[in-house]
């Protein structure tokens, strides 16, 4: 089935640093969701973005619209332990279809 | 308000079996949305339902069928069972009306077949 390029596959980083993923695509989407997934869990949303170019804030957490409306990064700053799981972008297009990235696994180290 | 539940947790089959999982959406949703996820894999889409109607389908073979209760409720069914089909399969619903195209997962049904 179909899936956006999200990047990078994964990341192994110390605790403090900050984070920068994103999805891309080759279609225009309406609207760009950021899910986070525990191990053995379902994926949680994160933030929802629903117009080209907007910046919305969860916190630690940043997301953005690409102004192209084909793409969108997410940002966690000083990471923390429990922000360990997998990233997934999805995006939803004219046809109410939602399509998923393929995920950013996470690693955080004390 | 209560979240997306699905039933049960986790399962054990044998191969060549046949297992239906049941998922109850947030009230007022009428989308339902089926995925596997297998170790290390995305989330490979299965199909969707959307008031008892079957609105998209991904590409897995005629032994995963799906369909959803008048009550917005949605069943998933694997025939024939095989190895491969271990898996953690999610679902998802959505209001679909205005910004409702988010979706909310389920913790998930964690099959094992053996």
């Amino acid at each position: 089935g179909q899936q956006l390029n999200q990047s990078p596959q994964s990341m192994f980083i110390q605790e403090g640093e900050d984070v920068s993923m994103n999805c891309t695509s080759s279609s225009i989407f309406n609207t760009w969701l950021w899910y986070k997934q525990d191990p053995g869990e379902g994926p949680v949303l994160l933030i929802a973005l629903y117009k080209a170019g907007e910046l919305t804030s969860n916190g630690r957490l940043t997301a953005q619209f690409g102004i192209t409306r084909k793409d969108s990064f997410l940002n966690i700053s000083a990471s923390i332990p429990s922000d360990v799981g997998i990233y997934f972008c999805a995006g939803q297009s004219n046809t109410d279809k939602l399509i998923f990235g393929t995920g950013t696994r996470l690693q955080v180290f004390p | 308000k209560a979240g997306v539940t699905q039933t049960p947790r986790y399962l054990i089959k044998t191969r060549g079996q046949q297992v239906t999982l049941s998922c109850s959406p947030i009230s007022g949703h009428r989308s339902v949305s089926w995925y596997q996820q297998t170790p290390g894999q995305g989330l490979q889409f299965l199909f969707e339902y959307f008031s008892e109607t079957q609105r998209n389908k991904g590409n897995f073979p005629g032994r995963f069928s799906g369909r959803q209760f008048s009550n917005s409720r949605s069943e998933m069914n694997v025939s024939t069972l095989e190895l491969g089909d271990s898996a953690l399969y999610l679902c998802a619903s959505r209001y679909l009306a205005g910004r409702g195209t988010e979706a909310f997962f389920g913790q998930g049904t964690r099959l094992t077949v053996v």
